[in-house]
C-alpha cells in the first residue's frame, strides 16, 4: 500500500545528543513536509522540500536540520541546539504544481527527553 | 502573517447530533483550505479540501463551507457517533506556490453513546 512510514514511534533523546527521524513515502510525490506539534496546538511547519536536493525553512527550523537526497526521504535532525525538542513530530507529503492535492500524513514520532 | 483560530476548543454531543465546528482565518488570499481529522497518537488524516474557487465540499456525512470574503469556514457533521470522536483541524494553503499549511489549534469532539 501507499503510504508514508515514519520512524521510531517513540524517541528519547539525551542531553546534548542530535537525534534523526525517518520519514520514507511511496506515494511518489514531489514535496514533503516537517510539522511539530505541541500538547493542545496545531502543527507548525519546521522545514519543507519541494524537490530533491532542495529544502526551505519553515516557520520553526531553529534546532533543526534536514536533507533530501532521495525523492522518497526526508530526515529531520533534531540538534541539542533545540531546547525544547519534547513533541510530536509529523511527516506529511504532496504532489507539486496542482492547487487540489491534499497533504498525506504519517501516523508520527513522539520525541521526550530523558 | 496569515493566523487560523478554531472554536471551540472542545465540544461532547449526544449520539445522533448535528453538529458545527468553526474555522476563522485573518487572510482571506488562500489557495485551499483543508479539514483534517486525528485520532490520539496518530497521524492526519485528511477529510475534505475545498478550492478557494468553490463554497462548500461533500463526503458522506461531512459538509464543509469556505466563505472567503468572511475569513469563515464550518464543517458540519449530521447525525455524530461515537466513532466520530477525535481532534479535527482546519488548515489554510495560502497565496504563496509552495504548499505550506496553517493550521489551527483543532477542536476535539467527543460523541456520547
Amino acid at each position: 500500500d501507499g503510504g508514508i512510514t515514519q520512524s521510531p514511534k517513540y524517541l528519547f533523546r539525551k542531553e546534548g545528543q542530535n537525534v534523526t527521524l525517518s520519514c520514507e513515502q511511496n506515494l511518489n510525490h514531489d514535496a514533503m513536509y516537517w510539522y511539530r506539534q505541541d500538547p493542545g496546538q496545531g502543527l507548525r511547519l519546521i522545514y519543507y522540500s519541494q524537490i530533491v536536493n532542495d529544502f526551505q525553512k519553515g516557520d520553526i527550523a531553529e534546532g533543526y536540520s534536514v536533507s533530501r537526497e532521495k525523492k522518497e526521504s526526508f530526515p529531520l535532525t533534531v540538534t541539542s541546539a533545540q531546547k525544547n525538542p519534547t513533541a510530536f513530530y509529523l511527516c506529511a507529503s504532496s504532489r507539486t504544481g496542482e492547487n487540489s492535492q491534499p497533504q498525506h500524513f504519517g501516523d508520527g514520532t513522539r520525541l521526550s527527553i530523558l | 502573517k496569515q493566523e487560523v483560530t478554531q472554536i471551540p476548543a472542545a465540544l461532547s454531543v449526544p449520539e445522533g447530533e448535528n453538529l458545527v465546528l468553526n474555522c476563522s482565518f485573518t487572510d482571506s488570499a488562500i489557495y485551499n483550505l483543508q479539514w483534517f481529522r486525528q485520532d490520539p497518537g496518530k497521524g492526519l488524516t485528511s477529510l475534505l479540501l475545498i478550492q478557494s474557487s468553490q463554497r462548500e465540499q461533500t463526503s458522506g456525512r461531512l459538509n464543509a463551507s469556505l466563505d472567503k470574503s468572511s475569513g469563515r469556514s464550518t464543517l458540519y457533521i449530521a447525525a455524530s457517533q461515537p466513532g466520530d470522536s477525535a481532534t479535527y483541524l482546519c488548515a489554510v494553503r495560502g497565496s504563496s506556490n509552495t504548499g505550506k499549511l496553517i493550521f489551527g489549534q483543532g477542536t476535539t469532539l467527543q460523541v456520547k453513546p
